[in-house]
């Protein structure tokens, strides 16, 4: 059973560009979440894909955008890169049943950005 | 708005010295104290859940336990496999999403 997938694993850009992450949640899950970690900090809550909607999001700029397709799989977008986008972004996946329930979220294995 | 702060910053032990790492937080609509494990460059990589004060559950050479206001990740006789960043999250269902708040982590070394 495969686990959450995220590609590419590393990436390098420079200032003022786009670019695109990919994730594939684990086998069974709806729900996707995207996460910013800058080195030596914890994860930092971009947002949160159910059912092809962002259901909630975190403090972070419009710049952030992101999709969910139908088969569950998700991308982030980042426009006009600034150096401080530098970080490790990770995708974690869970079955959303619904407000009033919580399930643990499963992490891949991050995609490294650097910007110059 | 949601804090969570995790404590020592890091830790350095020697094989078989036991010690504890601290998770405080404050937070409206808890849904879950969750630990994971995180590798050098990797992804987190899911430990426990904890749902209510009084709980504990264990793994291996690890046990967490909840209070009211704080968790605490135990490592037992540890082994120099047991070297990462111990990160603690909280769980909360806001609107109609749930998101995790993470603290800082704790960096563990164990040297043989």
């Amino acid at each position: 059973d495969a686990g959450v997938t995220q590609s590419p694993t590393h990436l390098i850009k420079t200032r003022g560009q786009q670019v695109t992450l990919r994730c594939s949640p684990k086998s069974g899950h709806d729900t996707v979440s995207w996460y910013q970690q800058a080195l030596g900090q914890g994860p930092q809550f971009i947002f949160q894909y159910y059912e092809e909607e962002e259901r909630q999001r975190g403090n972070f700029p419009d710049r952030f955008s992101g999709h969910q397709f139908p088969n569950y799989s998700s991308e982030l977008n980042v426009n006009a890169l600034l150096l401080g986008d530098s970080a490790l972004y990770l995708c974690a996946s869970s079955f959303g049943r619904g407000r009033s329930s919580y399930n643990e979220q499963f992490f891949g294995p991050g995609t490294r950005l650097t910007v110059l | 708005e949601d804090q969570v702060t995790q404590s020592p910053e890091a830790l350095r032990l020697q094989e078989g010295e036991s010690s504890s790492l601290n998770c405080s937080y404050t937070v409206s609509g808890l849904r879950g104290l969750f630990w994971y494990r995180q590798d050098p460059g990797k992804g987190p990589e899911f430990l426990f859940t904890l749902y209510s004060a009084g709980e504990e559950k264990e793994k291996e050479r690890l046990k967490a336990t909840l209070t009211k206001k704080e968790s605490f990740l135990h490592i037992t006789a540890p082994k120099p496999e047991d070297s990462a960043t111990y990160l603690c999250a909280v769980g909360t269902i806001k609107a109609a999403g749930n998101k995790l708040t993470f603290g800082g982590g704790t960096r563990v070394l164990v040297k043989p």
